[in-house]
């Protein structure tokens, strides 16, 4: 099976940087993805990394090292609206396509 | 355009009801699924289903049927509900491997199901 693990609680303050990790074990997946979801609300896609390395996304960078089986969000000048659960998501290579399995989530409170 | 849009957004149920929850994109996607999301276990999925007609199971498809009968609708039916699955129910679709990164999923906002 497929194993996500992220902490499940983050705490910051405003305009502070934070970063949530993503490790996983798994024997191979396409790619790394984030999500972000508000109290109440639907789950929305934030960023996808198919290769090693950073992308860049605004105020928002993930990073993906599959040599070291770790990712990780990184969430810069941070907002009191960056307030939200953040869920790490893979599809593993050999799955039906499409298919993608979630981590825990990590709830992230920003503090004023 | 509309998106993903789920109803009912709120439904209580006694235990042995049935029920049907109904899921519609407008986005012409081919891949569409249903998620169940309880406290501290993150998203969980059901069903799922590649193209009209089809449907597959997930991780936990005990208790739930699904149906494809066109491209833009993906039902969940519940025959006979126990409070175990009182749960927030999200459905979501992709395109196909051929029209685009099916890692980016799209939401609807969710129906939040009490069984008593």
């Amino acid at each position: 099976g497929q194993s996500l693990e992220q902490p499940s609680e983050v705490t910051a303050v405003e305009g502070a940087i934070v970063q949530i990790n993503c490790t996983y074990q798994t024997s191979g997946f396409y790619g790394l993805s984030w999500y972000q979801q508000h109290d109440g609300g639907a789950p929305t896609f934030l960023s996808y990394n198919a290769l090693d390395g950073l992308e860049e996304t605004g105020r928002f960078s993930s990073f993906l090292s599959r040599s070291d089986s770790y990712g990780y969000l990184l969430l810069q000048e941070l907002q009191m609206k960056d307030s939200a659960s953040y869920f790490c998501a893979v599809r593993p290579r050999g799955s039906t396509l499409g298919r993608l399995y979630f981590g825990r989530g990590t709830q992230l409170t920003v503090w004023p | 355009n509309a998106g993903v849009t789920q109803t009912p957004k709120f439904r209580v149920l006694k235990t042995g009801q049935s029920m049907t929850l109904l899921c519609a994109q407008d986005m012409n996607h081919e891949y569409m699924y249903w998620y169940r999301q309880d406290p501290g276990m993150g998203l969980r999925l059901i069903h799922y289903s590649v193209g009209e007609g089809t449907t597959a199971k997930g991780e936990v498809p005990d208790g739930y049927n699904v149906s494809r009968l066109k491209k833009q609708n993906f039902l969940l039916g519940l025959e006979s509900a126990a409070p175990s699955q009182t749960s927030v129910y999200f459905c979501a679709s992709s395109y196909s491997p051929l029209e685009g990164p099916q890692e980016t999923q799209y939401f609807g906002p969710g129906t939040r199901l009490l069984v008593l």
